[in-house]
């Protein structure tokens, strides 16, 4: 079956400090993978996202993502973390079955503390 | 440039009463999704529509009912809401297809719907 595990409720950091909110899947092939956050009362919005290529992804805000096929992660990390990251952030996968699905992962909130 | 937006944004309704909410995107994209978000669920696909006139169901479609006769439009009706139903409803659109660049959703503002 395929899935997405945010293994994290929260993660807690403080600021200025690297940050990493845990991803990982499972999908047959090769996975289109997507980092989105969500800010309170917000829609979701796109981060970044992995379809093939460099195995770091760069993305906005300066978050960055690592697809390691061989441990089905795909992190994503930030060398120095703000107070205004502080948000809810999801993982998700392309349903490989159905094109234009996505799968996400339950979210993991991040705690950025000054 | 708008995107996506939804309407209403706050909505307070009574069980068994219809409620309408609406989704209007400015892309054309082809796809487009309705989502709820509750907590200890995160997000879960109601329906979604690949084109004009073609709809499928998605994880928990009981309940709701989609139409759309237009590209820009795609309205999710709850024929008779129940307490259940209250929750965060987002609007998706993606431009899936053609290209594997093309697969990101991206999302409206949501709407906030309380069933009492």
């Amino acid at each position: 079956a395929q899935s997405v595990a945010q293994p994290e409720d929260q993660v807690n950091v403080a600021e200025g400090n690297p940050l990493t909110v845990k991803c990982t899947y499972s999908v047959s092939g090769n996975p289109y993978l997507f980092w989105y956050v969500q800010y309170p009362n917000r829609g979701l919005q796109f981060l970044l996202k992995y379809i093939t290529g460099d195995n770091l992804v760069k993305g906005s805000y300066g978050f960055e993502a690592e697809f390691n096929k061989s441990q089905t992660s795909f992190h994503l990390k930030k060398p120095s973390a703000l107070v205004s990251d502080s948000a809810l952030y999801f993982c998700a996968v392309r349903d490989m079955r159905n094109t234009g699905k996505l799968i996400f992962g339950q979210g993991t909130t991040l705690q950025v503390k000054p | 440039d708008a995107g996506i937006t939804q309407s209403p944004r706050y909505k307070i309704t009574e069980t068994g009463r219809q409620v309408t909410l609406m989704c209007h995107q400015t892309w054309s994209h082809s796809y487009m999704f309705w989502y709820r978000q509750d907590l200890g669920h995160g997000l879960r696909l109601i329906y979604y529509s690949a084109a004009a006139d073609i709809t499928d169901k998605g994880e928990v479609p009981d309940g709701y009912v989609v139409s759309r006769s237009k590209t820009e439009n795609f309205p999710l009706t709850l024929e008779s809401a129940t307490r259940s139903q209250t929750s965060v409803y987002f609007c998706a659109t993606s431009e899936t297809g053609g290209s594997r660049l093309k697969e990101t959703q991206y999302f409206g503002p949501g709407t906030r719907l309380l069933v009492l």
